[in-house]
């Protein structure tokens, strides 16, 4: 299985810029994609293949990375943006990351 | 306007098998590159992938949990199945059905459906 390793929580204030974490165990060439989960809702994609805006996804948010290394940034940080952000890969199955929770000061 | 729902038992005892149903519109599973996956949410938890099926009916399953797995579709009424043998209290969990395409990212998720196994 391909582990994906993401912290746990982080706190910022709003307007600030943010940036989530994910290491994969091997390499995931660039098949990682970012979701976004509220509670009580289903996942809602952000970003697809790393670095690809899904539709209707604010500009606020962005992805980089590739290889074992990615990251999901947001900027400016807004009230709404409180969730749990899930990492997945999709290179070799499917596996998800266990979600970083974000908060705001 | 793509649109997955759910739908299962509730609640099931242990060691009996769970059958979930995804109903969907505005794709086809008959269409090139097109797949329904099934994804697990115990409480306060994580995500956990389940299986795909894919256009051409190629299945795919997560290897931990393969030998309890069967995914399966009707192309004609828009729907996909997922049957779990052999339940027990940790495959209590939200399941959730979700569209998959060519690059293997789940783009619309249903709302979800609450699975408790319990005696």
């Amino acid at each position: 299985d391909t582990v994906l390793t993401q912290s746990p929580a982080l706190a910022v204030s709003p307007g600030e810029r943010v940036s989530i974490s994910c290491r994969a165990s091997e390499g995931v060439n660039s098949y990682m994609h970012w979701y976004q989960q509220k509670p009580g809702q289903q996942p809602k994609l952000l970003i697809y293949k790393a670095s690809n805006l899904a539709s209707g996804v604010p500009a606020r948010f962005s992805g980089s990375g590739s290889g074992t290394d990615f990251t999901l940034t947001i900027d400016p940080v807004e009230a709404d943006d409180t969730a749990t952000y899930f990492c997945q890969q999709s290179w070799n199955d499917h596996t998800f990351g266990a979600g970083t929770k974000l908060e705001l000061k | 306007q793509v649109t997955l729902k759910e739908s299962g038992p509730g609640i099931l005892q242990p060691s009996q098998t769970l059958s979930l149903t995804c109903t969907f519109s505005g794709f086809s599973l008959s269409t090139y590159g097109m797949g329904v996956g099934w994804i697990r949410q115990p409480s306060g938890k994580g995500l956990e992938w389940l299986a795909n099926i894919w256009w051409d009916d190629d299945k795919y399953y997560n290897p931990s949990l393969k030998n309890r797995l069967t995914i399966s579709k009707d192309t004609s009424n828009n729907q996909a199945f997922l049957k779990i043998t052999n339940v027990d209290t940790a495959d209590t969990a939200t399941y959730y059905c979700a569209r998959i395409g060519g690059l293997r990212y789940f783009d619309y998720w249903g709302q979800g459906v609450m699975v408790t196994v319990s005696s």
